[in-house]
């Protein structure tokens, strides 16, 4: 069991810019968050997938904003336009189907945006 | 009202004593609830979860649910300065979204 991995670990941007950051779950999980996390903070839901399936998405979440899961595996979540406010760690987690949703968390991918 | 409340600390208790780390939730359709630690500069570890009303026991650490009261607890026994850590409460409508809270900074002194 080799974990949610998340790439990059780090990304400074300029504002107006695009980022992009990728996730792998751990293989056996079919279910994938993104949440975004400022200082102080708890971790704030962006959007989750079921397989290749984006079945929730934040009102929070601006049209900058979009992510993707194309064959139920690794998922990417892109922000257009970067403006200072989007400086955030950005967390990933996975989970297996069933009756509960126990989560697992990447280490996350930590956005400066100057 | 937040959907999801925990007093943000920092609480802090001697070495060996019990942490008592406390939360409450808005949505009493809520059906799973979770305890993450989270050490600074580092992402969330998930440590207990519970879903039935009553205690549940890991080790050191005991979760405690009441649904009627929409209220859920971590206790730490013989707590140690690795504790030391924020702890998030989270809590789920299965298969919607996690709701979590801003977390209790814990500081346990040697």
């Amino acid at each position: 069991d080799t974990g949610v991995s998340q790439n990059p670990r780090h990304k400074i941007t300029k504002r107006g810019q695009n980022v992009t950051f990728r996730c792998d779950p751990i293989s056996e999980h079919n279910r994938l968050y993104w949440y975004r996390q400022t200082l102080g903070q708890g971790p704030e839901f962006l959007t989750y997938f079921q397989n290749e399936a984006q079945l929730e998405k934040s009102r929070l979440l601006s049209d900058r904003f979009s992510a993707e899961r194309p064959k139920g595996s690794f998922s990417t979540l892109e922000i257009q336009r970067t403006e200072q406010g989007d400086s955030a760690m950005y967390l990933c987690a996975s989970s297996l189907v069933g009756e509960y949703d126990e989560q697992y968390f990447g280490p996350g991918t930590r956005l400066t945006v100057t | 009202q937040k959907e999801v409340e925990q007093n943000s600390g920092p609480l802090s208790v001697p070495e060996g004593a019990i942490a008592s780390l406390n939360c409450t939730y808005s949505d009493r359709g809520s059906q799973s609830f979770f305890w993450y630690r989270q050490y600074s500069g580092k992402s969330p570890e998930l440590i207990m979860f519970i879903y039935s009303n009553g205690d549940k026991e890991d080790g050191r650490f005991t979760a405690q649910l009441n649904k009627a009261s929409q209220y859920v607890s971590l206790l730490i026994r013989d707590s140690q300065p690795s504790d030391s850590a924020t702890y998030l409460c989270a809590v789920t409508r299965g298969g919607f979204k996690t709701i979590f809270g801003a977390g209790t900074r814990l500081f346990v002194k040697a």
